[in-house]
């Protein structure tokens, strides 16, 4: 069954660099993943799509601060100087036979 | 530019049925796959279906399989899904997205409310 797991919250310090995990189940570790940013009372935001070598796509209008890397069956989004603003709700998607699986998101308080 | 806007949200008594609509401009919506993405309440995202360009193909998660339809209508620049026998549990925002694997555009939502 495809999974994906995710941490539910983390911290990091205004200015400082933060790491996501995402992590797909077992015999998915090939998936291709994109991660979206759900910033309080609003609709979510598409950041990047991030495939298994680590390549990523971003969105429109997405700042360099945000990157993505791979490693197996973990995809990371990685968020450098941050700031107020991306305290917020970061959730992982993929797709399986037509159907498509969200993490169940990490909330990430800026501190 | 890409605009979303969904509406036909609403309360609803159990057992109950709604029509979601989804208008889209800005790209070329029979090009696309579409989806239906809900929110319940202080809850994560939940997928919940998507529709093929034609319409030839549609996937549902398990929970809504047999109770809501999926559909589009290309000459409109229209996304449907009907929900029939709608259940407390159904209650949320339904999100309205591009894409069919991973969505990279999302409407603003629209409550679904399931209550008596």
């Amino acid at each position: 069954q495809l999974v994906l797991t995710q941490s539910p919250s983390a911290s990091a310090s205004l200015g400082a660099s933060v790491k996501l995990t995402c992590t797909l189940s077992s015999g998915h570790s090939s998936n291709a993943i994109a991660w979206h940013q759900q910033q309080p009372e609003k609709g979510p935001r598409y950041l990047m799509n991030l495939n298994s070598d680590g390549s990523h796509t971003k969105g429109d209008g997405i700042p360099d601060r945000f990157s993505g890397s791979s490693s197996g069956a973990e995809r990371y989004l990685i968020i450098s100087s941050l700031q107020s603003e991306d305290e917020a709700d970061y959730y992982c998607q993929t797709w399986g036979t037509g159907m498509g699986v969200f993490g169940g998101g990490t909330k990430l308080t800026v501190l | 530019e890409v605009q979303l806007v969904e509406s036909g949200g609403g309360l609803v008594q159990p057992g109950g049925s709604l029509r979601l609509s989804c208008a889209a401009s800005g790209f070329m919506f029979s090009s696309n796959w579409m989806s239906w993405v809900r929110q319940a309440p202080g809850k994560g995202l939940e997928w919940v279906a998507n529709i093929q360009q034609d319409g030839s193909e549609k996937y549902y998660v398990d929970s809504v399989k047999g109770r809501f339809t999926i559909s589009r209508d290309n000459a409109k620049n229209s996304l449907y899904v009907q929900m029939n026998s709608l259940r407390a549990e159904d209650t949320a925002v339904y999100y309205c997205a591009r894409g069919g694997r991973t969505t990279d555009y999302w409407g603003q939502g629209t409550l679904v409310t399931v209550s008596s």
